[in-house]
């Protein structure tokens, strides 16, 4: 059974760093791209991240260009965000999801349920 | 950025009719179209990609159309547990994924 895991939110002040894990089982983590997308409370999705398979290639919304880092230890099974310069505007459900490809695919095909950030 | 927009943003159905929602993009996007459905207190679930392929497990009530920037979710018999809330999703640029604002399904 595949399950993602998330952990490593929690409540942060504007400006400071936090960094996000998604553990994975149940998988072959290697073979897939992985991906963050967040949720403002009570709004909709928005892609934040992309990484594929072998970390080759990496992609970011616009509006954390700069600011976020995504990374992955496929010998940990491990997905990461790292959240740098953290904004009021971020405050949202960090959710990890695995891609059904391992690049250039795009499917969500399993999601995490989340791990929560506030930054105020 | 592709910006991709939904319609409409509320839709009032009776159970065992016909939904339909749109979503169109900025620009084309080909087929590199998904859908998604959420219901409150859970985490989304793949319903469509490729404009028209259904996910594993998905009835064959959902059906997805359209290409270049117009695309459309059905439903074609509303059952109770499909109203939720259900999100487009380009991927036209891996690198570059834009989500549409959302359509929440909502029983009449």
């Amino acid at each position: 059974e595949v399950q993602l895991v998330e952990s490593g939110g929690g409540l942060v002040q504007p400006g400071r760093s936090l960094r996000l894990s998604c553990a994975a089982s149940g998988f072959t983590f290697d073979d897939y791209a992985m991906h963050w997308v967040r949720q403002a409370p009570g709004k909709g999705l928005e892609w934040v991240s992309g990484i594929s398979w072998n970390s080759g290639s990496r992609g970011y919304a616009d509006s954390v260009k700069g600011r976020f880092t995504i990374s992955r230890d496929n010998a940990k099974n491990s997905l990461y965000l790292q959240m740098n310069s953290l904004r009021a505007e971020d405050t949202a459900l960090y959710y990890c999801a695995k891609d059904s490809g391992s690049y250039k695919v795009a499917n969500f095909d399993y999601w995490g349920q989340g791990t929560l950030v506030t930054v105020s | 950025e592709i910006v991709m927009t939904q319609s409409p943003a509320t839709l009032s159905e009776s159970p065992g009719e016909r939904a339909t929602l749109s979503c169109r993009a900025s620009q084309s996007v080909s087929s590199n179209l998904a859908w998604y459905q959420q219901k409150p207190g859970q985490a989304p679930r793949l319903l469509i990609y490729g404009a028209s392929t259904r996910a594993t497990g998905i009835p064959d009530r959902f059906s997805g159309s359209g290409s270049g920037t117009e695309f459309t979710l059905t439903i074609s018999s509303l059952q109770s547990e499909d109203f939720a809330v259900y999100y487009c999703k380009q991927y036209n640029n891996w690198l570059s994924i834009t989500f549409g604002q959302g359509t929440r399904l909502e029983i009449k």
